[in-house]
């Protein structure tokens, strides 16, 4: 079956604009989890969603990052006014269970690079 | 101690060799672990997950020793192919959590 997508794979800003990056799960994931990784930096965890709902946005790094989930499916990651230091590869997984036992799976990632 | 501690390597190793990872973790309420792999400019793709009586998948053996709180991965017979960047990840609160913690990576280069 059709595993988790991401849109756009690549995106280049310049700084002060605004993203919105969208992760489609794998169907009848319940779980969803956005993360970023950086060059040779390992992945560093940003929101996790049960359904539409985010019981924890503490690792959104500031008050430019938002997420949102709807229908229980899609979710759209946006970064406001761009910063340099917000070039990573944000990468989105899903899970069928939540919870630490739910194997999550990943999407391929949108590169983003702000110059 | 950071939460999940990795060699970054390289390992380079001949084909047909055996190789181990292991990977550490600092809190010792930690219930799942899982291993991944992940190509340059890839995704990672889960590999394994590890449970407390070990668990085998092919040339892939996975292990846990909760006592000194680390994982191990065990490729027999390298091939090529399973030249990648090995990330350990790990729950680190247990039950009611639901982010993992990922390793920074374990560098394998398969040489023919």
């Amino acid at each position: 079956g059709a595993g988790v997508s991401q849109s756009p794979s690549n995106k280049v800003t310049e700084k002060g604009k605004d993203v919105e990056l969208r992760c489609d799960p794998i169907s009848g994931h319940t779980a969803l989890y956005w993360y970023r990784q950086s060059l040779g930096q390992g992945l560093e965890f940003l929101i996790y969603f049960q359904g539409n709902s985010a019981p924890d946005k503490s690792g959104l790094p500031s008050d430019r990052f938002s997420a949102e989930r709807t229908g229980g499916s899609v979710s759209t990651l946006t970064i406001q006014r761009t910063q340099q230091e917000d070039s990573a590869v944000y990468l989105c997984a899903s899970s069928l269970i939540a919870g630490g036992r739910g194997e999550q799976f990943f999407g391929p990632g949108t590169r983003l690079t702000v110059l | 101690r950071k939460e999940v501690e990795q060699d970054p390597g390289p390992f380079n190793v001949p084909e047909g060799a055996t190789v181990a990872f292991n990977c550490t973790y600092s809190n010792s309420a930690s219930q799942s672990f899982f291993w991944y792999r992940q190509d340059c400019r890839k995704e990672p793709k889960l590999l394994m997950s590890v449970y407390s009586s070990g668990n085998e998948d092919g040339r892939f053996t996975a292990q846990l020793n909760r006592a000194s709180q680390y994982i191990s991965l065990l490729i027999r017979d390298s091939k090529l192919s399973d030249s990648a960047t090995y990330l350990c990840a790990v729950n680190p609160s247990g039950a009611g959590s639901y982010q993992l913690t990922f390793g920074k990576g374990t560098k394998l280069s398969v040489i023919p």
